[in-house]
């Protein structure tokens, strides 16, 4: 099984600070990545993938970057609503797996 | 507007037995993968089992292997996950997830959540 681990698990910050997430993955798994935003009590909703592939629904101060066995999800200038924990999640094989999560909370 | 909403969810013994259900609408079902994720209390998302938009294939996590057994019906819009042998560490709230219909390896969409308490 291909492990995904993520750094940090916590990151205190303010609004407007660039905030960087890492997620290291066990094996090469080329670009099939995904990251999930999830706030307390909701369902995860679908950030972006194959690392620049941002949603619709996404501001574009979120991006990624990656590929092989190191990937990064980079909010730029991090706002009120974008407080949550952020999961990457592998799509290269089966089990899909995911990292350990990253709480981004308030400074 | 895609909607995905689980039920069948509750309290259950230590070696029992529950069916989760997953209501899908506003997109063409029978054409996308489906899948269950499961998220213990306070924990991080775990990955649990993927159907094909036919049936067939199937893959399960190794924790539920044997004991869960995902199905689907197109014909009513649905997903189901039969959970037997449940055991206490499977305790969790269960999302239902679509498969992203440019890959299937991707969540696109999720259910609001269900739990599923094992517990005596």
């Amino acid at each position: 099984d291909i492990q995904m681990t993520q750094s940090p698990s916590s990151v205190s910050a303010s609004v407007g600070d660039r905030v960087t997430i890492t997620c290291r993955a066990s094996q090469g798994i080329s670009s099939w990545l995904a990251w999930y935003q999830q706030k307390p009590g909701k369902a995860p909703k679908f950030l972006l993938f194959a690392a620049p592939n941002l949603q619709t629904w996404a501001p574009s101060r979120f991006s990624g970057s990656g590929s092989g066995t190191e990937f990064t999800l980079t909010i730029s200038s991090l706002q009120p609503g974008d407080f949550a924990t952020y999961y990457c999640q592998q799509a290269n094989s089966f089990p899909l797996t995911f990292g350990g999560g990253t709480k981004v909370e308030i400074k | 507007e895609v909607q995905l909403v689980e039920s069948g969810g509750g309290l259950v013994q230590p070696g029992g037995s529950l069916k989760l259900s997953c209501a899908a609408s506003g997109f063409m079902f029978s054409s996308y993968e489906m899948n269950w994720v499961r998220q213990a209390p306070g924990k991080g998302l775990e990955w649990v089992s993927y159907i094909s938009s036919s049936g067939s294939p199937i893959y399960y996590a190794d924790s539920v292997k044997v004991r869960f057994t995902i199905s689907r019906d197109n014909a009513k819009n649905s997903l189901y996950l039969q959970m037997n042998s449940l055991r206490p560490e499977d305790t969790a709230v269960y999302y239902c997830a679509r498969s992203s219909g440019s890959y299937w390896g991707y969540f696109d969409y999720w259910g609001q959540g269900i739990l599923v308490t094992v517990s005596s």
